[in-house]
């Protein structure tokens, strides 16, 4: 089945770190941008960045960089979010999402894919 | 960046109604436009891509238009399931920003 598979909900304490997951099953991982996109309690959807697995390529959201660091590992088809110091203000739903593209021109088409989403709880 | 807005920000109507969802980008952005519908407790959806292609299974009562600058999306007789918060999105340049939202109520 084609699906993005996100690891389960946190809960952590303000300045600790975490890192949150997403595999992509029943397609080709290496050839599709994954995206992350955070979505505050109540509030809209905001672009975090993408990030190419086949090569590790990514690009930040100027929101964001500094902020998160993507990774891949292409053994397993996961794709990484994470945090080294947490603020209560990252407590949001975390999605990931594939970018699909148009196969002859290569132009990104929008996220045709997503995960079910990680909430990231940050309290004291 | 690319900013998005959309209007209105809430729309109330009824089932059966057409109804039309305005995204306007701050510099033109061809027809690199997404539109996406989340339901409450969900991952948004991918509606419609390149402003007016209906993404696969997705039914034919949304279209999407526009060019440039100024993008629709319409729905042409809203059923029950399509209440929910409608979103653009522009791929044209990075930060490939979404629009802050449309929430359609009965």
């Amino acid at each position: 089945e084609v699906q993005l598979v996100q690891s389960g909900a946190e809960v952590k304490k303000p300045g600790e770190s975490v890192k949150i997951s997403c595999k992509g099953t029943g397609y080709s991982f290496p050839t599709f941008w994954i995206g992350w996109v955070r979505q505050m309690p109540g509030r809209g959807l905001e672009w975090m960045g993408v990030i190419y697995p086949r090569n590790s390529d990514a690009r930040y959201s100027p929101s964001f960089q500094g902020q998160v660091t993507f990774s891949v590992d292409q053994s397993i088809s996961t794709s990484y979010l994470q945090w080294s110091t947490l603020k209560s203000s990252d407590t949001a739903i975390y999605y990931c999402a594939r970018l699909g593209y148009d196969i002859l021109t290569g132009y990104p088409r929008g996220f045709d894919l997503w995960g079910r989403g990680t909430l990231v709880t940050v309290s004291s | 960046d690319i900013q998005l807005t959309q209007s209105p920000s809430f729309l109330s109507a009824s089932v059966g109604d057409r109804v039309t969802i305005t995204c306007r980008a701050s510099q033109g952005i061809t027809n690199y436009l997404a539109w996406y519908q989340q339901k409450p407790g969900e991952a948004p959806n991918l509606l419609i891509y390149t402003a007016s292609t209906l993404q696969n299974g997705v039914p034919s009562r949304f279209t999407g238009s526009g060019s440039g600058t100024e993008f629709t999306l319409t729905i042409s007789s809203l059923q029950p399931e399509d209440f929910a918060t409608y979103y653009c999105q522009q791929l044209k340049s990075y930060p490939y920003t979404f629009g802050p939202g449309t929430k359609l109520d009965i």
